[in-house]
């Protein structure tokens, strides 16, 4: 499996954009990347996913570098609520394992009043 | 309040006792997912179903026993488990295509004596 590189944790000031990185040097072709976060005594949620082409939704935006090695997570606005640790995860798009997750260790971010 | 119910939310047990963890969605999703969560950790696979057949087992003790009885439900049945099986078991549906995002419960804590 294609593994991903994130910092450990982040801080963030609310009301302010933050930047998540992650680094996936070993993307195949057919990878999709997928963020995730999970609250505190929750599970997993999906935030946003993207192939090529930077991506947005109601939650995030995701911008993904042009040979697809690394790729940022964009929250445009930070709230206490958005305090969890993010996920960047490769997935294949193919195959047996195809939609499988699997997680890193994920970037604990931080809002601070 | 997520789409996909675990139950029980919290279940202490023996290392003789058998009991069962449960699942459900009514999202139409063919495709389910178990994964174990230790404190301060990524979710880790255990096991896949697609279609209610068991596709991918990640090398999991047998004293784990993973059933599907219909395309709504997902059972892990226990016995014999040891006090470092402790740990927050997750459940997650994803719909059809491999780019669907996976949805997951809030998962059941379990404590092992």
């Amino acid at each position: 499996d294609a593994k991903t590189t994130q910092p450990n944790s982040m801080e963030s000031n609310e009301e302010e954009p933050v930047h998540l990185p992650c680094n996936h040097s070993t993307i195949s072709g057919t990878d999709y990347i997928h963020w995730y976060r999970q609250l505190p005594s929750q599970g997993p949620e999906y935030v946003i996913h993207g192939l090529t082409s930077n991506v947005n939704n109601r939650m995030a935006s995701l911008a993904i570098a042009e040979d697809r090695k690394s790729s940022t997570l964009i929250l445009h606005r930070a709230t206490l609520r958005d305090a969890a640790v993010y996920y960047c995860i490769l997935s294949l798009n193919y195959g047996g394992s195809q939609g499988n997750l699997i997680f890193g260790k994920g970037t604990k971010l931080s809002v601070k009043p | 309040d997520t789409e996909v119910t675990q139950t029980p939310k919290h279940l202490v047990m023996g290392m003789t006792n058998k009991k069962s963890l449960k699942c459900e969605q009514h999202m139409g999703h063919r495709a389910m997912y178990w994964y174990k969560q230790k404190a301060k950790k990524p979710p880790e696979l255990m096991f896949v179903y697609s279609y209610e057949k068991l596709s991918i087992n990640e090398s999991v003790p047998s004293r784990f026993s993973p059933e599907c009885p219909n395309s709504s439900l997902l059972n892990l049945h226990l016995h014999a488990l040891q006090p470092e099986d402790s740990a927050l078991y997750l459940c997650a549906s994803r719909g059809q295509g491999a780019v669907q995002p996976q949805h997951f419960g809030d998962g059941t804590r379990l404590s092992i004596l």
